[in-house]
């Protein structure tokens, strides 16, 4: 089954450092990757995706994601981090078939110090 | 830009009783998902439906649970006697095709709390 891990559970930043979230992913196959942010009392808001082509995308906000098969990893990053990117990162994998669920990763909490 | 919309935003709820959460899907996606994050925990999948049936459903997902969709735009997680574990925030989603490349876009959730 698959899984996705995101090794850091809290990061603290100050405001205009630079940013990188982990995710590692466990999938036998070309797995489709996503990043998603929930900012306090709000729902899941999508930055980027990957499925194919270029392994770095870009995303919302400045984010941008590089994904590195042979690593299993899907990290997100961003230059300068700015005081309302404050907020929970969620790595999520899905399957390659139709109509089916997204494996979340347990989510990274982001702070700024400013 | 178009949005799911969930209702309410907050539901308190005796355990035992029933409870219907609602979400419009944005109107021309065709699957919808139901998630459960319980506090402080990861986003779990709960169900998928298409073309009026569920299409897949995990383990969380038991006889307890039910989803519907009622009419052209709302789509529906009842929760049947309730329980202290399932206070959580339930999140809806939906997607235009299903394939596994198409993000699913979420609402804002309902938070439930059962006493």
């Amino acid at each position: 089954a698959q899984s996705v891990t995101q090794p850091d559970i809290h990061i603290t930043v100050s405001e205009g450092a630079s940013l990188e979230l982990r995710c590692n992913y466990s999938y036998g196959a070309t797995p489709y990757l996503f990043w998603y942010v929930q900012s306090p009392g709000q729902g899941l808001q999508l930055l980027l995706k990957y499925f194919s082509g270029d392994t770095l995308v870009q995303g919302i906000k400045g984010f941008e994601a590089e994904f590195k098969r042979s690593q299993s990893s899907f990290n997100l990053r961003k230059p300068s981090v700015h005081w309302s990117d404050a907020a929970e990162y969620f790595c999520a994998v899905a399957p390659d078939n139709y109509g089916q669920n997204f494996v979340f990763g347990p989510g990274t909490r982001l702070s700024v110090l400013p | 830009e178009p949005e799911v919309t969930q209702t309410p935003s907050h539901q308190v709820t005796q355990m035992g009783q029933e409870v219907i959460l609602r979400c419009v899907p944005i109107s021309n996606h065709l699957y919808f998902y139901w998630y459960r994050q319980i506090l402080g925990q990861k986003v779990e999948f709960l169900v998928s439906f298409y073309n009026n049936e569920i299409s897949e459903k995990s383990e969380i997902f038991d006889d307890q649970f039910s989803v519907e969709r009622p009419d052209g735009s709302n789509f529906t997680l009842k929760i049947r006697s309730t329980k202290l574990e399932d206070s959580a925030m339930y999140f809806c989603a939906s997607s235009d095709t299903g394939q596994s490349n198409q993000p699913q876009h979420f609402g804002d959730g309902t938070r439930l709390s059962i006493l």
